[in-house]
């Protein structure tokens, strides 16, 4: 059975810019958690979607933003680029009950120059 | 407000020698934990988790956890580290209800041949 997948692994931009993260969950999981860490700062929950809907969003601002397709793959988008946006950015999905354990994709690293 | 701690940012020990890394919780309730490794340029394995029951846990790769109340605690252990255990190890609560989890800022291992 496919993990989840991330793509692409690795992304180039310039300040300003805009991003597109790509996140394929498991098979059967309804719910996806995007997870941004940068150096230094661990890791830190960005947003959560499960059935298509944000479900929770993190302390970021309203340029992070996302969606989730009808197959419950995901799109993390990050506009006006800024050089801090730098980090790896995780995936994560589950079933979409309490407690249930996520499971997280390699990432895809954002560079902003 | 819920916190995790992880008060070691590098550990070193020798091959085939103990290890316990340690995570402290800051939650209202009983939460659900979590061990995360993730090795350079990989994403997160998950190593074991404790939703309730037995605080003594057992997961992958020789790994054990014990959940202690009394002390807020959720410290990782394994009897005999091998080289290929050198990674960074994350703890993390889940939030009940919210589905978010909080990660430590992760203890970064390092084996000594």
């Amino acid at each position: 059975e496919a993990g989840v997948t991330q793509s692409p692994t690795h992304l180039i931009k310039t300040r300003g810019q805009q991003a597109t993260l790509r996140c394929s969950p498991i098979s059967g999981h309804t719910s996806v958690y995007w997870y941004q860490q940068a150096l230094g700062l661990g890791l830190q929950f960005l947003l959560w979607y499960d059935e298509g809907e944000e479900r929770n969003r993190g302390n970021f601002p309203p340029r992070f933003s996302g969606r989730q397709f009808p197959n419950y793959s995901s799109e993390l988008n990050v506009n006006a680029l800024e050089l801090e946006d730098s980090a790896l950015y995780l995936c994560a999905s589950s079933y979409g009950r309490p407690g249930e354990v996520q499971y997280f994709g390699a990432g895809t690293r954002l560079s902003v120059l | 407000a819920q916190s995790v701690t992880q008060p070691d940012i590098h550990i070193t020990v020798s091959e085939g020698a103990s290890l316990e890394l340690r995570c402290n919780y800051s939650y209202g309730a009983t939460p659900y934990l979590f061990w995360y490794v993730q090795s350079p340029g990989q994403g997160l394995q998950l190593l074991l988790k404790y939703f309730s029951g037995d605080t003594l846990v057992q997961g992958i790769k020789g790994f054990e956890a014990e959940f202690k109340r009394s002390q807020s605690s959720f410290n990782l252990r394994k009897p005999s580290v091998h080289w290929s255990d050198a990674a960074e190890y994350f703890c993390a609560v889940g939030a009940k209800g919210t589905y978010k989890y909080i990660f430590g800022t992760g203890t970064r291992l390092k084996v000594l041949a």
